[in-house]
């Protein structure tokens, strides 16, 4: 099952804009991450926040959460060509058994 | 290094032959998992592993084994393979940290089944 749904599905901006991807899920959840994925490559955890918090922030990444709306952003600022990827978010499940679902994801094209 | 590994990395092979994709990690993770990766469907958990001798189905297991008889290792296997199973595969692997999994992903498998 897809807990995860991403919003846009595709982005594309210019080099130097800000990027912002959305994602709403389903269940209740111990924390959501973040991963970006290189084409065809494997996935790189990005940042990762808890339920108990509402903004998180790792160098150009800033990550926020909504529980009582089920949904989290991704704000990727002053990109560059090289934020080009595909990023996903995963949500736990509340399982405690270390499954992630992930959402479909958002493909980002950053233009130099 | 920290990393997990797969192997192939690329396969192409035929319906109904057996094959094994091997996973190995070397972060000493009790935790490793299997996923594929389709357009449009994300990723898709196929198996996983708690720690040696205990795994459990994902969402998509028909079609797949797994065994953990070390805990370094979680190899896939296809017994009869057949199209639909064409796909980018990943293992991935992770040990709880205050309850959470970041988990650590091999480079992937593209496998096509002819």
């Amino acid at each position: 099952s897809q807990q995860g749904e991403e919003d846009p599905q595709a982005l594309s901006i210019q080099e130097g804009e800000n990027a912002t991807m959305n994602c709403s899920y389903k269940t209740s959840i111990n924390n959501l991450q973040w991963y970006r994925q290189n084409s065809g490559r494997g996935l790189v955890h990005l940042i990762l926040i808890r339920s108990n918090e509402r903004e998180k922030h790792s160098g150009r990444l800033r990550v926020t959460l909504d529980t009582s709306k089920k949904s989290s952003s991704l704000l990727i600022t002053a990109s560059r060509a090289a934020d080009t990827a595909s990023y996903f978010c995963a949500t736990d499940e509340r399982s405690n058994t270390g499954k992630l679902i992930f959402g479909q994801g958002t493909t980002l094209q950053v233009k130099p | 290094e920290a990393q997990v590994t797969q192997n192939p990395r690329y396969l192409i092979t035929v319906t109904g032959k057996k094959l094994t994709v091997t996973c190995s990690q070397n972060m000493n993770h009790e935790y490793m998992s299997w996923y594929r990766q389709d357009p449009g469907l994300g990723l898709r958990q196929i198996y996983y592993s708690m720690n040696v001798e205990v795994t459990d189905k994902g969402d998509v297991p028909e079609g797949y084994k797994v065994s953990r008889k070390e805990k370094r290792n979680f190899p896939l296997i296809l017994e009869s393979p057949s199209p639909n199973q064409t796909s980018l595969y990943f293992c991935a692997s992770s040990s709880p940290i205050a309850g959470v999994h970041e988990q650590y992903f091999g480079p992937g498998t593209r496998l096509t089944v002819t």
